[in-house]
């Protein structure tokens, strides 16, 4: 139990529409990762947000775009979805002080695209 | 390029003796990190075992410990005692430093599928 939770768990949309997902990190976490993982193979790092400002990006189109909020909440829009764009979302949080620090992953939203 | 390398798609053990999973990495940076991760098939990935580019002994905890060899750039994990739970996908994973700031990010492998067999 990391204490980091998403939601929701599973999600089915189609081409073309826009999907927002949400992360709750650990309590007292002050920077939240977003990851996209297609099947069969490793989580690719999307964006992450520190103290609620983004902190740096993967090779990402621009549709997609996340929040940070004050309480360390955090969410991941994705617009104008494509087919690709299916996949297992995860988000992580950590915290982050004098240097990086482990990250802490919440269960995933499982994102299908008809 | 910071990259990851896991040459093993799927492993089999016995239930109660030691595996290596392998892990290699490639990076230029003379300071990173190096992680495991366990993705059962619920989707979450569960942090197993962290090793420092600068630590003198492999790290270990509890049946999981990492064979950390600097000059071979090779990170792998073994599991001792091995249990039906341990079945799930293995990912090794390294923190790339100085990325512009977002010193967190992480890149992965893609995994090995370990089988524990009663």
């Amino acid at each position: 139990e990391t204490g980091v939770t998403q939601s929701p768990t599973h999600l089915i949309k189609t081409r073309g529409q826009q999907v927002t997902l949400r992360c709750s990190s650990q309590s007292g976490h002050n920077t939240v990762s977003w990851y996209q993982q297609a099947l069969g193979q490793g989580p690719q790092f999307i964006f992450q947000y520190y103290r609620e400002e983004e902190n740096g990006r993967g090779n990402f189109s621009p549709r997609f775009s996340g929040l940070q909020f004050p309480n360390y909440s955090s969410e991941l829009n994705v617009n104008a979805l494509e087919l690709d764009d299916s996949a297992l979302y995860l988000c992580a949080s950590s915290l982050v002080l004098a240097g990086a620090e482990t990250q802490y992953f919440g269960p995933g939203t499982r994102l299908l695209v008809l | 390029a910071q990259k990851i390398t896991q040459t093993q798609p799927g492993m089999f053990v016995q239930e109660k003796e030691a595996v290596t999973l392998d892990c290699t990495y490639d990076t230029s940076d003379p300071s990173y990190g190096l992680f495991w991760y366990k993705q059962p098939s619920s989707g979450e990935m569960i942090f197993l075992i962290y090793q420092g580019s600068y630590d003198q002994q492999n790290a270990t905890e509890g049946r999981y410990s990492l064979n950390f060899q600097k000059a071979r750039k090779s990170a792998n994990l073994v599991i001792s005692a091995s249990q039906l739970g341990d079945s799930a996908m293995y990912f090794c994973a390294m923190r790339e430093e100085n990325y512009g700031g977002a010193t967190n990010k992480l890149i992965f492998g893609t995994g090995t599928l370990l089988a524990v067999q009663p």
